[in-house]
């Protein structure tokens, strides 16, 4: 089993619309979850972290399901500028395991 | 939020040359920076955790004597790619956090490498 594990997508959704990500981790005793949002041929940026409590921010969702080890990201009312891949990390003892990512397309 | 610059931010070299890549924190103190290399359509690979005054430490299957990594202060890391081939090509990001780096990583732009 990989360490973190994404559905590459693509999700094609129409604007205005509302997805969900989810991506799952090996590693029972990681305390460190992040999404991180990609655009093309940039640096990864941090979206957010995520709680146990899980935490809002505008039309962004994370939460953390320690029981069945996964993260979530939500994202309402998709805007075409959410297009990007986006990254979970799990932290994994002194580091960070990237997932590979999941492409967002938002069209209009 | 914090800044970390990098610099190239891009390189073409002949293979067989040395590029050395500077990643820098611009406004903290970093203890600590990792370097990821990132292939087209892959994620972020760990290369190295670098940390300041000490040796770095090295992922599995990646090359300590051709990637070599300097922290020599608390705002600068290099990494060096000895001797580049084509293979060597890719994305390379460097992240910086500080002594509570697992709230957060801030990463660089990023240097594209392209051995010819």
């Amino acid at each position: 089993r990989k360490e973190v594990e994404q559905d590459p997508g693509p999700f094609n959704v129409p604007e205005g619309a509302t997805v969900a990500f989810n991506c799952t981790y090996s590693n029972s005793a990681s305390q460190s979850f992040f999404w991180y949002r990609q655009d093309c041929r940039k640096e990864p940026k941090l979206l957010m972290s995520v709680y146990s409590s899980g935490n809002e921010d505008g039309r962004f969702t994370a939460q953390l399901n320690r029981a069945s080890q996964y993260i979530s990201l939500l994202i309402r009312d998709s805007k075409l500028s959410d297009s990007a891949t986006y990254l979970c990390a799990v932290e994994y003892g002194n580091k960070l395991v990237f997932g590979a990512g999941t492409i967002l397309r938002v069209k209009s | 939020g914090a800044v970390v610059s990098q610099h190239p931010s891009r390189v073409i070299c002949k293979s067989g040359t040395s590029v050395k890549i500077e990643c820098r924190s611009l406004d903290f103190q970093a203890t600590t920076m990792f370097w990821y290399r990132q292939f087209p359509k892959q994620s972020l690979m760990l290369m190295a955790t670098s940390n300041e005054g000490s040796k770095a430490t090295y992922e599995q299957g990646v090359e300590k004597d051709k990637f070599l990594i300097n922290h020599a202060s608390l705002t600068l890391s290099t990494l060096t790619v000895t001797s580049a081939h084509p293979e060597d090509s890719s994305f390379y990001i460097c992240s910086a956090g500080d002594r509570a780096w697992q709230e957060t990583q801030y990463f660089g732009p990023g240097t594209r490498l392209l051995v010819l």
